[in-house]
């Protein structure tokens, strides 16, 4: 069965750090681009980042460029968001989701994870 | 800064149907020809229903249905259920090699 678990979310201090995990199960992995969503509690949805299937190309929002890095290792089938220079503005729900690919774009976001929140505050 | 505008919430009362706008006001949007629609109910993940402007993934009830014109996609619901209030997301590739989604919209069933 088709399964997307995040992990690593918690409480973190401003200017902290912090790596998400999210764990594949029921696909092949290495044949998927996926993608970081966040969503603050109450607000929308915000794409954060994409990494394409062999982790050769990244893309990411303006809002965390420079800060965050995605990255996968696809013999563990295992995504990853490692967090850097974390603000108060991060924190959010953070999804991984799986990307469909259409016409050579991946950004159809097909099976999403449960989430994991991260909170920073001091 | 979002730039697919939707309404805030669009209402509608049981059996009857409604349809949710997704505006793009942003060049950097790419061609809008990537649209996708997403359910998200209280608490939970966001769940596709709509890709491609118009394609439904298996499994996605036949009620649910969109187009595009210019640069506004529809999201329209049919004979609405009371498992349908939710809170609604357009979402676009831009040319950014990026994606936006819309500012959402909550659908409520009266």
């Amino acid at each position: 069965q088709l399964q997307l678990v995040e992990s690593g979310g918690g409480v973190v201090q401003p200017g902290g750090s912090l790596r998400l995990s999210c764990a594949a199960f029921g696909f092949p992995f290495n044949g998927f681009a996926m993608h970081w969503v966040r969503q603050t509690p109450g607000k929308g949805l915000e794409w954060v980042a994409i990494i394409w299937f062999d982790g050769g190309n990244k893309f990411y929002a303006d809002s965390v460029k420079g800060r965050f890095t995605v990255s996968r290792d696809n013999s563990e089938k295992t995504l990853f968001l490692e967090m850097n220079s974390l603000r108060a503005e991060d924190t959010a729900v953070y999804y991984c989701a799986r990307g469909y690919c259409s016409g050579g774009y991946c950004y159809t976001l097909d099976h999403w994870g449960q989430g994991t929140l991260v909170t920073v505050s001091s | 800064q979002s730039a697919l505008t939707q309404p805030a919430s669009v209402s509608g009362s049981s059996g009857e149907s409604i349809t949710i706008s997704c505006a793009e006001s942003n060049s950097d949007v790419g061609s809008f020809h990537y649209v996708s629609w997403y359910q998200q109910h209280p608490g939970k993940a966001p769940k596709l229903m709509i890709y491609d402007v118009s394609d439904r993934p298996s499994g996605v009830s036949n009620r649910f249905s969109a187009s595009k014109s210019g640069n506004t996609a529809s999201l329209t619901i049919s004979g609405l259920q009371t498992e349908d209030e939710a809170d609604y997301y357009c979402s676009s590739y831009t040319s950014s090699s990026t994606l936006v989604f819309g500012t959402g919209t909550k659908v409520i069933v009266l």
